[in-house]
């Protein structure tokens, strides 16, 4: 089976502007999870996404959503950007949400807010 | 509120040495644990999870981690380390019923030759 997937995988934005992650999980996988990755805060739950509903969240501002299509692909946007947002960020898919399917994680999607 | 973690930054030994990374958690309830593995520029590579059972679990690559309950510690274990095996690692516990993860802060393994 092909792994999860994420586009692109760099992306330099500018400080005010939007942008939005791509991520495609594995087949069969109906979960999808965001994390955001920071030297700083480390790794960091962003949301879950389950049968196109958003089932779990973190402790993100507003500026940070996301969506699952009916094929359980998912996107993530972020608005307004700023340059605390620069990160890696990765999206994880499981066969469904909770225990005891373990998530597996695409290569990420490297950020750059300038 | 769950926890998780991993109070050596960094682990150093010498290649075919055992190695150990270790991890401690909270939880409410029963812990489901998993161990990761992130290699430069690239996401996180499942190991192995503890969610039942023997408290003994094999995972990948030659990996793997004893759970013991009465110290709340989850640590990863490898007889025979390789200079492959040079990496952060991660541990994390999953939130009850949902597909949240909550990770340790990453143990960085350096394996000498």
């Amino acid at each position: 089976k092909a792994g999860v997937t994420q586009t692109p995988r760099y992306l330099i934005k500018t400080r005010g502007q939007q942008v939005t992650l791509s991520c495609s999980p594995i087949s069969g996988h109906r979960s999808v999870s965001w994390y955001q990755q920071t030297p700083g805060q480390g790794l960091q739950f962003l949301f879950e996404y389950f049968s196109e509903t958003q089932r779990n969240k973190g402790n993100f501002p507003g500026r940070f959503s996301g969506r699952q299509f009916s094929n359980s692909r998912s996107e993530m946007n972020v608005s307004t950007l700023e340059l605390g947002d620069s990160a890696l960020y990765l999206c994880a898919s499981s066969y469904t949400t909770g225990n005891p399917y373990e998530q597996y994680f695409g290569p990420g999607t490297r950020l750059t807010v300038t | 509120a769950q926890s998780v973690a991993q109070p050596e930054d960094q682990v150093n030994v010498a290649e075919g040495n055992p190695l150990t990374v270790k991890c401690t958690y909270s939880v409410s309830g029963n812990p489901y644990l998993f161990w990761y593995v992130q290699y430069p520029n690239r996401g996180l590579q499942f190991l192995l999870k503890y969610i039942t059972g023997d408290n003994l679990v094999k995972g990948s690559y030659g990996f793997e981690a004893e759970f013991n309950k009465s110290q709340t510690s989850f640590h990863l274990k490898k007889p025979s380390a390789l200079v492959s095996d040079s990496a952060l690692y991660f541990c994390a516990v999953r939130v009850s019923n949902t597909g949240k993860l909550i990770f340790g802060q990453g143990t960085t393994l350096q394996v000498k030759p």
